[in-house]
């Protein structure tokens, strides 16, 4: 799976968008970009996922860049209850490859402040 | 719809000796994965299972070793246990047949190796 690059930390204002980057360079066709959130003490909880359209479900938006080597995650109106870490995973989805496990990197660590 | 659960929540052993961790998929999905996440970490793939088998492994020792049942529920057992072993379990479940591969975790079990 291809490897991503996220920053560290990122602080956000409470009801303001939080845009979180994710840069997936080597990022191969048939892979997708997933993301997931882990909530402190909690197990991780999926996002959205998305090949090279951009997309949208009632937790985020999630943009991809058309040559795919980076993508933003979109979370319209902050919380204070969306602080967690968030992680940016690149892997291949298809029937041959379900087993294929998620390889979480470091994530950005975001504070949503009053 | 119940989500992924986990049992036991938490858990305190000693060196040397044997732990099971237990964990029921959401309604519906039919492969299990764990996950070991150490403090400050992201999770760590250990091994998936689908249809009763091990498909895909991570980079641990034969020491972790694991079960699925015909009700999809699985098992994840650590022989030898040494103190690096202190880490947070998790479990995650997805729909191999109808190729939905988001993983949905559980709480996950916290084990301490005094």
């Amino acid at each position: 799976d291809a490897k991503t690059t996220q920053p560290t930390s990122m602080d956000c204002a409470e009801g303001r968008a939080a845009n979180l980057p994710c840069n997936h360079s080597t990022i191969s066709g048939n892979e997708y970009v997933y993301w997931y959130r882990q909530i402190h003490s909690q197990g991780p909880q999926y996002i959205i996922h998305g090949l090279k359209n951009n997309e949208t479900n009632e937790m985020a938006s999630l943009i991809i860049t058309e040559d795919r080597k980076s993508s933003t995650l979109i979370l319209p109106h902050a919380t204070l209850r969306d602080t967690a870490v968030y992680y940016c995973i690149v892997r291949v989805a298809t029937e041959e490859a379900a087993g294929n496990k998620l390889t979480f990197g470091g994530g950005t660590r975001v504070l949503v402040k009053p | 719809d119940a989500g992924v659960t986990q049992s036991p929540t938490h858990l305190i052993k000693t060196r040397g000796q044997q732990v099971t961790l237990r964990c029921s998929p959401k309604s519906g999905h039919d492969t299990v994965s764990w996950y070991q996440q150490a403090l400050g970490q992201g999770p760590q793939f250990i091994f998936q299972y689908y249809e009763e088998e091990e498909r895909q492994r991570g980079n641990f020792p034969d020491r972790f070793s694991g079960h699925q049942f015909p009700n999809y529920s699985s098992e994840l057992n650590v022989n030898a246990l040494l103190l690096g072993d202190s880490a947070l379990y998790l479990c995650a479940s997805s729909l191999t047949a109808r190729l939905r591969y988001e993983q949905y975790f559980g709480p996950g079990t916290r084990l301490t190796v005094t």
